[in-house]
């Protein structure tokens, strides 16, 4: 069975500072998708990245940046000088086709993040 | 840019009502998707479907069923509404491209008295 563990539940920084948010995964699969989603307190669940299995390579995008680690199964997200926009639910997900023909989202449980001013 | 949409932001709704959400996509998607997310258990697929007229029974499909006649809408109805099912729904779709990333909408929080 897939699976995702996102430990932190809730984390807090100060404005300015970085920080880390943890996903570690758990598949049988040879070729799967990695995701990150932000969920804002308006509720819309906002698509960040996709990654595949045979691609490696660290991503940044501005202040975001990306980890995605064969060995450990994991994917972190790094938030650089975080703002208090950045304020919201952070979902890792994992696609598998586990029924019919379309891929499925299996989510992790979320890490709320508070920035604070 | 993808653009999903929900029929209400916010729904009231009597218990054993017949409720209709209703979700369109512009993207000409082959997929669409039902959750729903509620505080402690997270993101739940009720159904998907991946063509017009198809569907497939998600992680928790009772209590509800869905339709697809147009490939840009798909409706979640709950047949008999019922206080559990008090939530919020989001709808999601995908194409086989891009390794099937789901573009979401903005949610419907439904409130079944």
């Amino acid at each position: 069975a897939q699976k995702v563990t996102q430990a932190q539940t809730e984390i807090s920084v100060v404005e300015k500072e970085d920080v880390t948010l943890d996903c570690v995964y758990e598949t049988r699969d040879t070729t799967y998708y990695l995701f990150w989603y932000k969920q804002p307190p308006s509720g819309e669940l906002v698509f960040l990245i996709r990654r595949n299995s045979f691609d490696e390579q660290n991503e940044i995008s501005g202040r975001y940046s990306w980890n995605f680690q064969k060995s450990t199964s994991s994917f972190n997200f790094t938030i650089t000088a975080s703002q208090v926009v950045d304020s919201a639910v952070y979902f890792c997900a994992l696609s598998e086709v586990r029924r019919g023909s379309a891929r499925q989202l299996t989510f992790g449980s979320g890490t709320q993040l508070t920035v604070l001013p | 840019d993808v653009k999903v949409t929900q029929s209400s932001r916010y729904l009231v709704k009597r218990t054993g009502e017949k409720v209709f959400l209703e979700c369109v996509q512009d993207m000409d998607h082959e997929n669409m998707f039902w959750y729903r997310q509620d505080p402690g258990l997270g993101l739940r697929l009720i159904y998907f479907s991946y063509d017009v007229k198809m569907k497939e029974k998600g992680d928790i499909p009772e209590g509800y069923s869905v339709s697809r006649e147009k490939k840009e809408r798909f409706s979640l109805i709950l047949e008999s509404a019922s206080t559990n099912q008090t939530s919020m729904y989001l709808c999601a779709s995908s194409d086989i491209d891009f390794g099937e990333t789901q573009y979401f909408g903005p949610g419907t929080r439904l409130l079944v008295l």
